[in-house]
């Protein structure tokens, strides 16, 4: 059984560049949770997703970045025009149902680095 | 909203001695869950252990075990028997259904095991 699948793991894009960063949740799994991890921090949530539906998007930053969690295929997350603050780890998570305990399972993570 | 500390930005325990690393929280929700994750140096994150607002018994994972205090606002994470693997950044997070079952994450506190 397949864990969370992020590709690619490490990504370097120069300033102005567009960043795709894909996630395949677990078998089974319809919640997608996207967190970034800026250097020496703690993970922030981004947007929680399920299949077509962007659920919770408070954490976004209003502009250059998207989500989505199409019907088929992996959730994208996509950053316009990198600048280098972006430079961040992102992890994606998922979980079978949104339930109050119910382990979010962590992709390994995509290291973005903008030049 | 929610909020997670952790106080001990690093610690130090030798190996085989009990360790316990401070959380507190806050919220305005009446059920939330409580969970620590390990960070190593490679990067991914692992789910240790959680604990619902309402259980009873404080919850235990084999060397894991989280001291809920729930009048203090507190999930302490005792690990018992440190190993040179315990090694590592942990962070201690929450979720609620009012968040939408996002996890908020502490910023961290680096534990180092010494030989």
């Amino acid at each position: 059984n397949a864990g969370v699948m992020q590709n690619p793991r490490h990504l370097v894009r120069r300033r102005g560049q567009e960043a795709r960063l894909r996630c395949s949740p677990m078998k089974g799994h319809s919640h997608v949770y996207w967190y970034r991890q800026l250097p020496e921090e703690g993970l922030k949530f981004m947007v929680y997703l399920q299949k077509e539906n962007i659920i919770d998007e408070s954490g976004m930053p209003k502009e250059r970045f998207s989500a989505e969690f199409p019907k088929e295929g992996p959730s994208i997350l996509r950053i316009q025009q990198v600048v280098r603050g972006d430079s961040a780890a992102y992890f994606c998570a998922s979980s079978k149902i949104g339930l109050l305990g119910g382990e979010q399972y962590f992709g390994p993570g995509t290291r973005l680095t903008v030049t | 909203a929610q909020k997670i500390t952790q106080t001990q930005p690093g610690m130090f325990v030798q190996e085989k001695e009990a360790v316990t690393l401070d959380c507190t929280y806050d919220t305005s929700d009446p059920s939330y869950g409580l969970f620590w994750y390990k960070q190593p140096s490679s990067g991914e994150m692992i789910f240790l252990i959680y604990q619902g607002s309402y259980d009873q018994q404080n919850a235990t994972e084999g060397r894991y075990s989280l001291n809920f205090q729930k009048a203090r606002k507190s999930a302490n994470l005792v690990i018992s028997a440190s190993q040179l693997g315990d090694s590592a950044m942990y962070f201690c997070a929450m979720s609620s259904q009012g968040s939408n079952y996002k996890l908020t994450f502490g910023k961290g506190t680096l534990l180092t095991v010494n030989p």
